[in-house]
């Protein structure tokens, strides 16, 4: 079974560039979450979803946004990139949230803004 | 708001001693993990701790979980140089995927 795959993998912007970073749950998974990583902030929480909703929004700014498609991929997009925005940002996936299994997580998009 | 710490931050082991990564968190949780990760990597699942008391052991880790103190540990047994990463404990509520992240483990074993 293939696990969570993310595009791209790394990407460099420009500051006030908008970027779209892309996430396939593993085959029959529902449940979709992002995360983002960065060595001051540690790992946090951006959003959830769930059969094309949103559960669930972490504390960033509305330039953070997301989607989730009816075949469960989903779709994060930041506008108006910041420095602070450069980030590995993970995507993770579970069959559903009631689950009492792990969250899957893909292998990251590396993001650096100049 | 759930609130996870872990400590120490930082460990540096002689291989095949003993050690523990304590997890704390501060309200209610349904699910507690461990994760690993490789510089650079991604997050590896290690285990998912659902109910009091439960333990689990995968080769020279083993977990466990007192929901009642609110406390997760981990434990290194004889640690061996392919066991040096992050470790991270993160808790959920069922009903969400929001997992609330420790502050990770990183673990250094040398000969």
């Amino acid at each position: 079974k293939a696990g969570v795959t993310q595009t791209p993998r790394y990407l460099i912007k420009t500051r006030g560039q908008q970027v779209t970073l892309s996430c396939s749950p593993i085959s029959g998974h529902r449940s979709v979450s992002w995360y983002q990583q960065t060595p001051g902030q540690g790992l946090q929480f951006l959003f959830e979803y769930f059969s094309e909703t949103q559960r669930n929004k972490g504390n960033f700014p509305g330039r953070f946004s997301g989607r989730q498609f009816s075949n469960s991929r989903s779709e994060m997009n930041v506008s108006t990139l910041e420095l602070g925005d450069s980030a590995l940002y993970l995507c993770a996936s579970r069959p559903q949230t009631t689950s009492t299994d792990t969250q899957y997580f893909g292998p990251g998009t590396r993001l650096t803004v100049l | 708001e759930l609130k996870v710490e872990q400590n120490p931050l930082f460990l540096s082991m002689q291989e095949e001693k003993n050690y523990t990564i304590y997890c704390n968190y501060s309200t209610t949780s349904d699910r507690l993990y461990w994760y690993r990760q490789d510089p650079g990597k991604s997050l590896e699942s290690l285990f998912v701790l659902l109910s009091n008391g439960a333990v689990k052991q995968e080769g020279r880790l083993m977990a466990s979980l007192d929901t009642k103190a609110r406390l997760s540990t981990l434990h290194i047994t004889a640690a061996v140089h392919d066991l040096s990463a992050t470790y991270f404990c993160a808790v959920d509520m069922v009903g969400t995927d929001k997992l609330i992240f420790g502050t990770g483990t990183r673990l250094q074993v040398f000969p």
